[in-house]
């Protein structure tokens, strides 16, 4: 099973400020990847996948980038809408895996 | 557009049975793969089983296997959970969740509680 491991557990940011978010992958992934949002009491919303791709209706402050077992995700003006968990998942063979996670809370 | 209703929260006795059903619209029931996740307080979701409702090819994760059963009723677009005997560890949040490689979209979860 692919481990993936997301750094750091918790990231404290001042609005506006930018963010950048890591995560690895135990074993190369291609780009094999995706990057998912999660809010207190609601599921996990798609952000990117395939690596780099922006899902329908994410905002173009939020850029992803990575292959093989490293991938980032960057949120350059950070607003309030922005503070939640976010988790990285490798498709690239089964059981799909997901990082632990990393919080974005305001400074 | 495309949804992902889950059942109700559950409350159920240790060693009790349990099915909850995730009823889809919008799409094409039996060209996606769906799937069921688990996700405990603090972590990351688990993915415990996807199933292909058109012939219910069915994959289990390791770590669920023999665990639980999911299957589909591709006639009413509802894919479904079950525990035959329910532990108190088996207490989480749990999605189903709609496949296209990643998850595009996901049901709003259903808590279930195993409490004696």
């Amino acid at each position: 099973e692919i481990v993936m491991t997301q750094s750091p557990a918790t990231l404290s940011v001042s609005p506006g400020e930018r963010a950048t978010l890591s995560c690895r992958a135990s074993q190369s992934i291609d780009t094999n990847f995706a990057w998912y949002q999660q809010k207190p009491g609601q599921a996990p919303r798609l952000l990117f996948y395939s690596a780099s791709t922006r899902a329908t209706a994410i905002p173009a402050r939020f850029s992803a980038s990575g292959s093989g077992t490293e991938f980032t995700l960057t949120i350059s003006s950070l607003q309030s809408e922005d503070f939640a968990v976010y988790y990285c998942q490798q498709y690239n063979e089964w059981p799909q895996t997901f990082g632990q996670g990393t919080k974005v809370e305001i400074k | 557009e495309v949804q992902l209703v889950q059942s109700g929260a559950e409350v159920k006795k240790p060693g009790e049975s349990l099915r909850i059903a995730c009823k889809t619209s919008g799409f094409t029931f039996t060209t996606y793969w769906i799937g069921w996740l688990r996700q405990m307080p603090g972590k990351g979701p688990e993915w415990m089983g996807i199933i292909y409702p058109d012939d219910s090819d069915t994959r289990y994760s390791p770590s669920f296997q023999g665990q639980v059963t999911i299957s589909a009723d591709k006639s009413i677009n509802t894919a479904y959970l079950q525990w035959s005997s329910l532990q108190a560890s088996d207490t989480a949040l749990y999605y189903c969740a709609r496949l296209v490689n990643w998850v595009d979209y996901w049901g709003q979860g259903t808590l279930v509680t195993v409490s004696a």
